[in-house]
């Protein structure tokens, strides 16, 4: 049982627009920024979006991030066959002291 | 290039240790925070432990999973972060990964933002 909530599946069609969820508590997203990831089981995990809504450098401005309350979401516009993968958001538990993680969501372009 | 890479991994038996590496280049190794993530089988993300950078005194924190069982190093004059796992459950099997963060921030603006390709330790008997 994940501390972050995320649905485990979304699925959308090439030039769509998704949107994947991730909601918390008081102790993590309700005090933190939050960071997503994406990633290819066997492959290292990729910084996507950080402090919620902050894209590094070289990730398209496809992926964008929000955060408001205790929930933060993904959105990714004009979906790319190359998009499918694992989606995993992540936020500091001032509580536990640590990283918490959704379970993640799987992205299937159809 | 920033590079990380984990290694380590095996087969062991429950009860057992290891110790993975995380080798890193093509950044100021001792300025990061080093963290280890793991990933079992089917499962999603799971935070393993992390320790900062010596400015910031080292300070090292585990999750509650691996408290006592862990402990996480780091050897700034050669760019390396270890884990070292004692008492080993079936439970530990993973891939493990390692990942540099940001350092200059506490809790909120804190990110990893490089991973390794991971290491697959296997605890059975």
């Amino acid at each position: 049982q994940s501390v972050l909530t995320q649905p485990p599946s979304a699925s959308g069609t090439p030039g769509q627009r998704v949107t994947i969820s991730c909601s918390g508590g008081s102790s993590n997203i309700g005090r933190n920024t939050v960071n997503w990831y994406q990633h290819l089981p066997g492959t290292a995990p990729k910084l996507l979006i950080h402090s919620s809504n902050q894209r590094p450098s070289g990730v398209p401005d496809r992926f964008s991030g929000s955060k408001s309350g205790t929930s933060a979401s993904l959105a990714i516009s004009g979906l790319q066959s190359e998009d499918e993968a694992d989606y995993y958001c992540a936020a500091w538990d001032d509580s536990l002291n640590g990283w918490v993680f959704g379970g993640g969501t799987k992205l299937t372009v159809l | 290039e920033v590079q990380l890479v984990e290694s380590g991994g095996g087969l062991a038996q429950p009860g057992r240790s290891l110790r993975l590496s995380c080798t890193t280049s093509g950044f100021t190794f001792g300025d990061y925070a080093m963290t280890w993530v793991r990933q079992a089988p089917g499962k999603g993300l799971e935070w393993v432990s992390f320790i900062r950078s010596k400015v910031y005194g080292g300070t090292t924190l585990y999750a509650a999973s691996v408290k006592g069982r862990f402990t996480i190093s780091r050897d700034d004059s050669k760019n390396i972060a270890y884990l070292q796992m004692n008492s080993l459950k079936t439970d530990d099997t993973a891939v493990y990964y390692c990942a540099r963060e940001n350092d200059n921030v506490w809790g909120s603006g804190r990110y990893a933002d490089y991973w390794g390709q991971g290491t697959l330790v296997t605890v059975s008997s």
